[in-house]
């Protein structure tokens, strides 16, 4: 079975510094997709960023950039030059096959706070 | 990217009545998923809602609970069915599209509190 972790339950960072955060995942699949998630305190679920199993080349969206390292079965999320609006909760979520559609499976989250 | 609109945003509601989430996307999509997520809590699949067929449920979710409807590729339904204190959750619709990368998107969300 499939299983995602975040072990950062909270993060602070200063604004305009960058921020890591932590996810690792579990899979006997050789073919599974990545997604990153953010979630303001609104509720609604903001799509960030997808990596594929395959993809040689780490995502990257803008601020934000997928670390995407196979063989430790991690894929953290990096967010360069944070803003007060980064301030949220942030899923990391996997499909089971590269390119499925459904059935995403979330960790936790982690919940970054942007200081001023 | 499909925009996504769900009604009602928030609702409340008392033990024992239904309440029908309602999820619409401004383009034909083949998956259209729905998700819960209870308080403090991340998301979990309740099953996927399937055009011109019954919805496939996760473990833990049944059909008498959570009836889904799917008439067409653009619109789905979910009832929460007697409801409890426990269901008392965030619903989400999502969709899934297929184009250079996987990309699924979320609708807005809907606030369910149960009394």
């Amino acid at each position: 079975a499939q299983k995602i972790t975040q072990t950062q339950p909270g993060m602070f960072v200063q604004e305009k510094e960058a921020v890591t955060l932590d996810c690792t995942y579990d899979t006997s699949d050789q073919s599974y997709g990545l997604f990153w998630y953010k979630q303001p305190s609104s509720g609604e679920m903001i799509f960030l960023i997808y990596q594929g199993s395959y993809d040689e080349q780490n995502a990257t969206e803008g601020r934000y950039s997928l670390n995407f390292q196979k063989a430790r079965k991690s894929a953290n999320l990096v967010i360069s030059a944070s803003q007060l609006g980064d301030s949220a909760m942030y899923f990391c979520a996997m499909t089971p096959r590269e390119r499925s559609q459904g059935n995403l499976i979330f960790g936790k989250g982690t919940k970054l706070s942007v200081k001023p | 990217s499909a925009v996504i609109s769900q009604k009602p945003s928030r609702d409340i509601c008392q033990r024992g009545t239904s309440l029908t989430i309602q999820c619409q996307v401004d383009s034909q999509v083949t998956m259209m998923f729905w998700y819960r997520q209870q308080p403090g809590q991340s998301l979990t699949l309740i099953a996927t809602a399937n055009q011109g067929s019954e919805a496939t449920y996760e473990s833990g979710f049944v059909i008498d609970k959570f009836p889904i409807s799917r008439p067409n590729l653009t619109f789905s339904t979910l009832t929460v069915s007697n409801m409890s204190p426990e269901d008392s959750s965030i619903y989400l619709c999502s969709v899934g599209t297929s184009g250079t990368y996987n990309e699924q998107f979320f609708g807005p969300g809907t606030r369910l509190t149960v009394l």
